[in-house]
């Protein structure tokens, strides 16, 4: 499969823990996007990347959010003392330089008891 | 900021009938218009895009039209199937960013057999 993945799928964990997730986008695409997406709504932009420059972030992530993509290929969200409105499904989408198609991966689901 | 309404939030029709959801914006700047269909606990995934500079594309029973005067696009399908039941969501690139896409709420088709 050559899409973008994301590990893992599912993730519960209890209020106060820390929580990471990671996003390994299409093999050439420098330009990468993390979503959150509620119950009922659309995804909801948070963070991008070009290559490993993080270049916009949202005024949604809060400070206990931080994401990298240190060598410019996968990217990891880490979410600190998880709190239960951080349940969610985390998105991760990529696309190739000028192009301006997004690809989306599977997501992971978040649920923060 | 960048707002994008979708309406309806459900429809529901006969197969074979067709399906029309439609969508507005707010940041003249938005130049790109993806359609994303989202299965139940799937990724998002893209069916149709227009660009500012075309009015109308197609591709086989799917459709979008764009007026960027009046700023909104509308999705159309035809002959819907029940394979065509999921949620739908439109987007636009919010002008003066990195290519984020501002998602609406989603229209969720109910084809019925």
């Amino acid at each position: 499969d050559t899409g973008v993945s994301q590990d893992p799928r599912h993730k519960i964990t209890k209020r106060g823990q820390n929580v990471t997730f990671r996003c390994d986008p299409i093999s050439e695409h420098n330009r990468l996007y993390w979503y959150r997406q509620t119950l009922g709504q659309g995804p909801e932009f948070l963070t991008y990347f070009q290559n490993e420059a993080q270049l916009e972030k949202s005024r949604l992530l809060s400070d206990r959010f931080s994401a990298e993509r240190p060598k410019g290929s996968f990217s990891t969200l880490e979410i600190q003392r998880t709190e239960q409105g951080d349940s969610a499904m985390y998105l991760c989408a990529s696309r190739e330089g000028v192009k301006e198609t997004q690809y989306f991966g599977p997501g992971t689901r978040l649920l923060v008891l | 900021g960048e707002n994008v309404e979708q309406h309806p939030s459900t429809l529901s029709v006969q197969e074979g009938d067709s399906a029309v959801i439609k969508c507005t914006y707010s940041d003249s700047a938005s130049n790109y218009f993806p359609w994303y269909k989202q299965e139940l606990g799937k990724r998002p995934q893209l069916i149709i895009d227009i660009r500012s500079n075309v009015g109308e594309k197609k591709d086989q029973r799917i459709a979008v039209t764009l007026n960027k005067t009046a700023k909104h696009f509308s999705l159309h399908i035809t002959e819907t199937q029940p394979e065509d039941s999921a949620v739908y969501f439109c987007a636009a690139i919010y002008g003066g960013s990195q290519g984020n896409l501002i998602f609406g709420k989603g229209t969720k088709l109910s084809v019925k057999p």
